[in-house]
């Protein structure tokens, strides 16, 4: 399709669980991004991947974030523990180049409230 | 680390007004820039992308400019209607080697545009 797919839209975990949240990129986009948009239009950039690879994962809290993406499954991003400060609508990108030449295609996002 | 801030953070006009906002970014070492809308609870639609080398981009109303070594962007809304009405993100794609790809945003600037 020509859409980011991310699911769920809206996820609410108590604090201290597990979250996991999905991104399909769009079919022949080899580049998949991560941020996470906290407060009002603050956007954080979090990890990228070529296909399967990390290629930057500066922007990572490594000590409860972890990323995916295998072959023929959505990406994912996981969160162990879950803090409040990790409250944040979650977006992910694709591209079919990592220079974003032909742009980068945004999903709609999933909202994580942690209480 | 390049910080990029928009100008006005709001902007409410009268139907029909042509608009200016602005975007200035602390190193010019870019790749490209892209100017995104966001609407309430959704995600990024792409609408303009400049490469470094170029000086401006048009579609339809809308026209970016782009002075890389002052780092300034502007994006020009012609004749804006209530459709308009979204907040505008100027994102920033460093050329700093490992870190292509990875997009710094602004703030935004969030225009109401009322009939």
């Amino acid at each position: 399709g020509e859409e980011v797919a991310q699911t769920p839209k809206h996820l609410v975990r108590g604090e201290g669980q597990k979250a996991k949240l999905y991104c399909a990129p769009i079919k022949g986009h080899s580049y998949v991004f991560w941020y996470q948009q906290v407060l009002k239009n603050e956007f954080k950039f979090l990890i990228s991947f070529q296909n399967e690879n990390v290629f930057d994962e500066t922007g990572m809290p490594k000590e409860r974030f972890s990323a995916k993406c295998l072959p023929n499954s959505p990406c994912s991003l996981e969160i162990q523990a879950t803090k409040l400060e990790d409250s944040a609508v979650y977006f992910c990108a694709s591209s079919p180049l990592r220079s974003g030449d032909n742009g980068y295609t945004f999903g709609s996002g999933t909202r994580l409230t942690v209480v | 680390k390049q910080e990029v801030t928009q100008i006005p953070a709001a902007l409410s006009v009268p139907e029909g007004e042509n608009l200016v906002l602005n975007c200035s970014f602390t190193d010019s070492a870019i790749y490209n820039l892209q100017w995104f809308r966001q609407d309430p609870g959704k995600g990024l639609t792409s609408l303009l992308l400049i490469q470094s080398s170029q000086r401006e981009q048009t579609s339809g109303r809308l026209n970016a400019s782009l002075d890389k070594s002052s780092g300034r962007s502007t994006l020009y809304i012609a004749a804006s209607q209530p459709g308009d009405s979204a907040t505008y993100l100027c994102a920033v794609n460093s050329d700093r080697g490992s870190t292509l790809g990875r997009l710094y945003f602004g703030r935004g600037t969030q225009l109401t545009v009322w009939p």
